[in-house]
């Protein structure tokens, strides 16, 4: 199995420009979510959806979209990029949420640098 | 405002001996704490958890204690081994449907097992 994949690792684009986070899972998981990691801040939610066609937000939401068309497929928009989206992003998925407390399976990161 | 805190940002062990993290938290309403390591270009990857009614969880060289009237939890990891560097994450959720994926992250604890 595959896990979760996230394409691209490493991204750098200019202000206002616009890109998509893809994420992917090949596990049949129900919930996924997106967290962003920031130095002193720790991990922080910023969308997460409970099933296809179901999406809601988290701590950290304003300059992002997502949609989840599909159970495998939960890709992160950046809208306007902003040299404060600059950070690592991180897709997270699991069966459902009991499965949660036994950990999250996350992918190996985006790096996202917005100059 | 975090609601999980990890106050040690390193922490240095010889190998063989005991490491001991620390997290501090605010919210009396979480149901399960959860640890994670990560290594550099890696995602987060489950370590160990424990559920609130518990004071203790062990799983092999790992082992997470919590106290409930302090808001604090550590995970000890006897004997250290230099695979053990790594930057440790605290987390903790509350368990309803409607914060699933909510996990609460601390800062992280970077931990290096020296020869």
């Amino acid at each position: 199995n595959a896990g979760v994949t996230q394409t691209p690792k490493f991204q750098v684009l200019k202000t206002g420009q616009s890109m998509t986070l893809q994420c992917a899972q090949d596990m049949n998981h129900e919930y996924m979510s997106w967290y962003r990691q920031d130095p002193g801040m720790g991990l922080r939610l910023i969308h997460y959806s409970v099933g296809a066609g179901i999406t809601d937000q988290g701590e950290v939401p304003n300059g992002y979209n997502v949609s989840r068309s599909t159970t495998e497929d939960f890709p992160l928009r950046l809208l306007s990029a902003a040299p404060s989206q600059t950070s690592v992003y991180f897709c997270a998925s699991s069966y459902d949420i009991y499965e949660g407390v036994y950990g999250y399976t996350f992918g190996s990161g985006t790096r996202l640098t917005v100059v | 405002d975090q609601q999980v805190k990890q106050n040690s940002p390193s922490l240095s062990v010889q190998e063989g001996r005991i490491s001991i993290l620390n997290c501090d938290y605010t919210n009396s309403m979480f149901d399960y704490f959860l640890w994670y390591k990560k290594y550099p270009a890696e995602g987060p990857t489950f370590l160990i958890s424990i559920s609130s009614i518990k004071d203790k969880n062990e799983d092999g060289r790992f082992t997470v204690f919590l106290n409930k009237s302090a808001k604090h939890l550590s995970l000890h990891i006897v004997p250290s081994q230099p695979g053990d560097s790594a930057v440790y994450f605290c987390a903790a959720i509350i368990m309803t449907t409607d914060s699933w994926g909510k996990l609460q992250f601390g800062a992280g604890t970077q931990v290096v097992v020296t020869p």
